[in-house]
């Protein structure tokens, strides 16, 4: 079975501070890809990063930072220097075997001014 | 016009109402999705498109029902829906199918949906 589990909510912080949004998966298939999207107001899902799980490689974009953890089974997102314009619903997704791709329940994070 | 277009974006129907949701993609995609997204719950599969054939229907209640005239079209019929099937309706397309792919996805800004 495939499932994804976004712990947290919700998070409000304070513009810069850092946050880490936590992903954890569960899935029997040895190549799977692991996603992250963003959901601003404006309602549709951006896509912000796809690894795949031979890769364990941390990614950084800008602000941006994703930490693979296989041994944990975690694919946690952190925001440096968080901005109000960071404020939306973020989701955690999975696709692996023959099965679509399923998302968390999201962590909805709100930046402060 | 570029992404996945959605409409309407806000749609308030009585239960005895028929509606159609319409879905866009200007992406050349060959695979297309509704999801179903109500509040604190995670986004909920219904139906999927691949080529134009539906692969996959995840026991969604028959008063939904979907259609796709063309790779690039999406529809998604109601009628006779009840007040808990208020929620977002989100569309998106990725160029294939992503079972157990790396394909990501393209949605729609989706439609509100109210049932009264």
């Amino acid at each position: 079975a495939q499932k994804v589990t976004q712990a947290q909510t919700e998070i409000s912080v304070v513009e810069k501070e850092d946050v880490t949004l936590d992903c954890v998966y569960e899935t029997r298939d040895t190549t799977y890809y692991l996603f992250w999207y963003k959901q601003p107001p404006s309602g549709e899902l951006v896509f912000l990063i796809r690894r795949n799980s031979f890769d364990e490689q941390n990614e950084i974009s800008g602000r941006y930072s994703w930490n693979f953890q296989k041994s944990t089974s975690s694919f946690n997102f952190t925001i440096t220097a968080s901005q109000v314009v960071d404020s939306a619903v973020y989701f955690c997704a999975l696709s692996a075997g023959n099965n679509d791709m399923r998302f968390g329940a999201g962590t909805r994070l709100t930046v402060k001014p | 016009e570029t992404g996945v277009t959605q409409t309407p974006r806000h749609l308030v129907m009585g239960m005895t109402n028929k509606k159609s949701l319409k879905c866009e993609q200007h992406l050349g995609h060959n695979a297309m999705y509704w999801y179903k997204q109500s509040a604190k719950k995670p986004l909920e599969l219904m139906f999927v498109y691949s080529l134009e054939e539906r692969v996959e229907n995840n026991s969604v209640p028959s008063r939904f029902s979907p259609e796709c005239p063309n790779s690039s079209h999406l529809f998604l019929h109601l009628h006779t829906l009840q007040p808990e099937d208020s929620a977002l309706y989100l569309c998106a397309s990725s160029q294939d199918r992503w079972v157990g792919g790396s394909t990501e996805a393209f949605f729609g800004q989706g439609t509100r949906l109210t049932v009264v």
